[in-house]
C-alpha cells in the first residue's frame, strides 16, 4: 500500500547549522507534499508544502527540494536555532483528502 | 478566528470504560479528520467526514471505535470498552476543499487507560 518513509529519526545540530530531513514516498500518483511542525503538547502546525509541478520551494530559512523521478523530498533548514526544536512530519498526497504520514522526526538544536 | 478546538486536553480513564473526545472544526471546513499518534510515533488515519457524504472509516481499529459528526460541524470519537493499547494522543484536523485541502490540526487529546 501507500508508504511514506522518513529520515532520520532524530536529528541533533549545533545551534547556527543546517538541518536536513530526508522522506520518500511510494505512490507515483502523489502530487503534494506539505511539511508539518509539532511542538511540546501542540497539534501539528503546516510549516511548508510543495506541489509535484516545481522542484524546490523557500520560504526564509525552510527549504523544501521535490524530486519526483526519484520519489522523495526533503526539508532543509539553515541557520537552526533553538525554537526550530521540535518533531517535524513530512506526508504525501494524490490529491485528495487522504495524507499519508511519515513517522517523524525529532529535532534538537543545541544551544 | 479559532483553530480547531479539542476536549478534554488530558482524559484518564480505567481499562473497560468507554470515552468521548470532541472535536470543533475551523468555522466554515467541511472536511474533518481524526489521527491517532501513538508515543514516538506517527500520526495514523482513523476516520474522515466531508459535507454529507458518507465517512471513510477505512482506518478504525476495530469496532470498539466509532465517529459522528453532527451537523456538520462538531465531531465526537467514541471508544468503547477501552483498553491499555488504546493510550494514544487522538488528533483533530479539518479543512476546507478549496484547494489543497491543507488540515489544520487541533492540540489532541491525550489519553490514558489505566
Amino acid at each position: 500500500g501507500e508508504n511514506v518513509e522518513q529520515h532520520p529519526s532524530t536529528l541533533s545540530v549545533q545551534e547556527g547549522d543546517s538541518a536536513v530531513i530526508k522522506c520518500t514516498y511510494s505512490d507515483s500518483a502523489s502530487n503534494y507534499f506539505p511539511w508539518y511542525k509539532q511542538e511540546l503538547g501542540k497539534g501539528p502546525q503546516l510549516i511548508i508544502d510543495i506541489r509535484s509541478n516545481v522542484g524546490e520551494k523557500k520560504d526564509q530559512r525552510i527549504a523544501v527540494t521535490l524530486n519526483k523521478t526519484a520519489k522523495h523530498f526533503s526539508l532543509h533548514i539553515t541557520e537552526t536555532q533553538p525554537e526550530d526544536s521540535a518533531v517535524y512530519f513530512c506526508a504525501a498526497s494524490t490529491g485528495t483528502y487522504k495524507y499519508i504520514f511519515g513517522t517523524g522526526t525529532r529535532l534538537k538544536v543545541l544551544a | 478566528g479559532a483553530g480547531v478546538s479539542q476536549s478534554p486536553s488530558n482524559k484518564v480513564t480505567e481499562k473497560g470504560k468507554d470515552v468521548e473526545l470532541r472535536c470543533d472544526p475551523i468555522s466554515g471546513h467541511t472536511a474533518l479528520y481524526w489521527y491517532r499518534q501513538s508515543l514516538g510515533q506517527g500520526l495514523e488515519f482513523l476516520i474522515y467526514f466531508q459535507g454529507n457524504s458518507a465517512p471513510d472509516k477505512s482506518g478504525l481499529p476495530s469496532d470498539r471505535f466509532s465517529a459522528e459528526r453532527t451537523g456538520g460541524s462538531v465531531s465526537t470519537l467514541t471508544i468503547q470498552r477501552t483498553q491499555q493499547e488504546d493510550s494514544a494522543v487522538y488528533l483533530c484536523a479539518s479543512s476546507s476543499r478549496q484547494g489543497m485541502n491543507i488540515q489544520y490540526f487541533g492540540a489532541g487529546t491525550r489519553l490514558s487507560v489505566l
